[in-house]
């Protein structure tokens, strides 16, 4: 089956925990992207990648880390969480970019960071 | 720099009736537009999209978007409510031949009441 798997679905952790949380899709996409979503402030692009070794920032990349050292996988490092990263957080995959196919999303990972 | 605006937090519409829900943007140049639905307890879902040419675009599960570019909107329609359309919806935009950076807006919860 074709999917954006994202693990663990949800984190209870504390400040200044170092976390990972790993992204993987089956479908030989070029494009993958994190997003956070939060009440209010709907859905913020953090990073995204045309492809391997490519990243680039979105809109919220500052507290974040990602790499894209295989085309399967796009983990999302938070080397030191705040409560403020507190969020829904999104993994979703394209086959060539976002503008001429669409997106496919993983089922979210929600963190609490105390 | 690009930005939506979806000016409802929430839609209430009765089964059966049209239903809108808005959103304008702003962005230098042609923009590329789009709208996601986030299905309770769900990941999100591509519905369509607008790149070029008619301003009526067809997507998914019966809905339609015109983009309407002296307004610098792209409304969402549909013209029979289902009780299965009540979600959250999500616009989003991207400028045309730049970065594949995407911002979305804040998102409308859509209640289609019975």
């Amino acid at each position: 089956e074709a999917q954006v798997t994202q693990n663990p679905r949800y984190l209870i952790t504390v400040t200044g925990k170092k976390l990972t949380v790993t992204c993987s899709q089956n479908m030989n996409h070029e494009y993958m992207s994190w997003y956070r979503q939060d009440p209010g402030l709907g859905l913020r692009q953090i990073y995204y990648s045309m492809n391997v070794e490519v990243t680039d920032k979105g809109d919220v990349p500052e507290g974040y880390k990602v790499s894209r050292k295989e085309k399967r996988n796009f983990p999302l490092i938070l080397e030191s969480p705040s409560p403020n990263q507190t969020s829904l957080y999104f993994c979703a995959s394209s086959s060539t970019g976002v503008r001429n196919n669409e997106q496919f999303f993983g089922p979210g990972t929600r963190l609490t960071v105390l | 720099a690009q930005s939506v605006a979806q000016p409802e937090d929430q839609v209430n519409v009765a089964e059966g009736n049209p239903l809108t829900v808005k959103c304008t943007y702003s962005v230098s140049g042609n923009p590329y537009l789009f709208w996601y639905v986030q299905y309770p307890n769900r990941g999100l879902q591509f519905l369509l999209k607008y790149i070029t040419g008619d301003n009526l675009v067809k997507g998914s599960y019966g809905f339609e978007a015109e983009f309407n570019k002296s307004q610098t909107s792209f409304h969402l329609k549909k013209p029979s409510a289902l009780v299965s359309d009540s979600a959250l919806y999500f616009c989003a935009v991207m400028r045309m031949n730049r970065d594949d950076k995407i911002i979305f807006g804040k998102g409308t919860r859509l209640h289609i009441l019975p």
